[in-house]
């Protein structure tokens, strides 16, 4: 089975903290997403990568940036924590191959204080 | 624009009655289509895909899905429903050559009524 973890189910942090979310997956794949879900608009990409230090802004990447050094690993950067940036935070990850689905860690549920 | 519409916001069914999710798209390409499920504090799970082939696709815990091009839809049903099948659903697009994005509806929010 395909393991997405991510390094906290819960976090809260202060307006103005750099806040870092790791994500690491053990199925070798190539493509990595961030996502974050507010009640009532679905999940939105923040910023997905493709491959070891590439990275491509989604649809929300303002406030944000990310980090792939290592083909397993996807953080997300908080460069400087909001109020409004108060969510649930989900990573994914998938192989390159077009009839693929993307499997979910359980998700992080960031408060900024 | 790229666009997932899923137009419940929330529906509640009595244990055992069948049900229905909408879920339609407006999308350039060629779609391929999702259904994902999430229950409380977790993270998504699918349910079932479709590419091409088909147009009535299964998927996982009886639930089931068509693809109507005509109408622009993927709807999901499920013959009777269980209480354990409350939760969030997700309608989802994307296309080849896309790197594996998807657009995400907003969800529907399943309630059981025993």
């Amino acid at each position: 089975d395909v393991k997405v973890t991510q390094s906290s189910r819960y976090l809260v942090k202060r307006t103005g903290e750099k806040v870092f979310l790791e994500c690491v997956q053990d199925m070798d794949h190539e493509n990595m997403f961030w996502y974050r879900q507010d009640p009532g608009l679905g999940l939105r990409l923040i910023y997905f990568s493709y491959d070891v230090k590439m990275k491509e802004k989604g649809d929300i990447p303002e406030g944000y940036s990310v980090s792939r050094e290592k083909k397993e690993r996807f953080s997300l950067i908080l460069e400087s924590a909001s109020t409004n940036q108060t969510s649930m935070y989900l990573c994914a990850s998938r192989p390159p191959r077009d009839r693929d689905e993307q499997y979910f860690g359980p998700g992080t549920r960031l408060t900024v204080t | 624009a790229q666009s997932v519409t899923q137009p419940d916001i929330h529906i509640t069914v009595s244990e055992g009655a069948s049900l229905e999710l909408r879920c339609n798209y407006s999308y350039g390409a060629t779609p391929y289509l999702f259904w994902y499920v999430q229950s409380p504090g977790q993270g998504l799970q699918l349910l079932l895909k479709y590419f091409s082939g088909d147009t009535l696709v299964q998927g996982i815990k009886g639930f089931e899905a068509e693809f109507k091009r005509s109408q622009s839809s993927f709807n999901l049903r499920k013959p009777s429903v269980h209480w354990s099948d409350a939760a969030e659903y997700f309608c989802a697009v994307g296309s080849f050559g896309q790197g594996g994005k998807l657009i995400f509806g907003q969800g529907t929010e399943l309630s059981v009524k025993p």
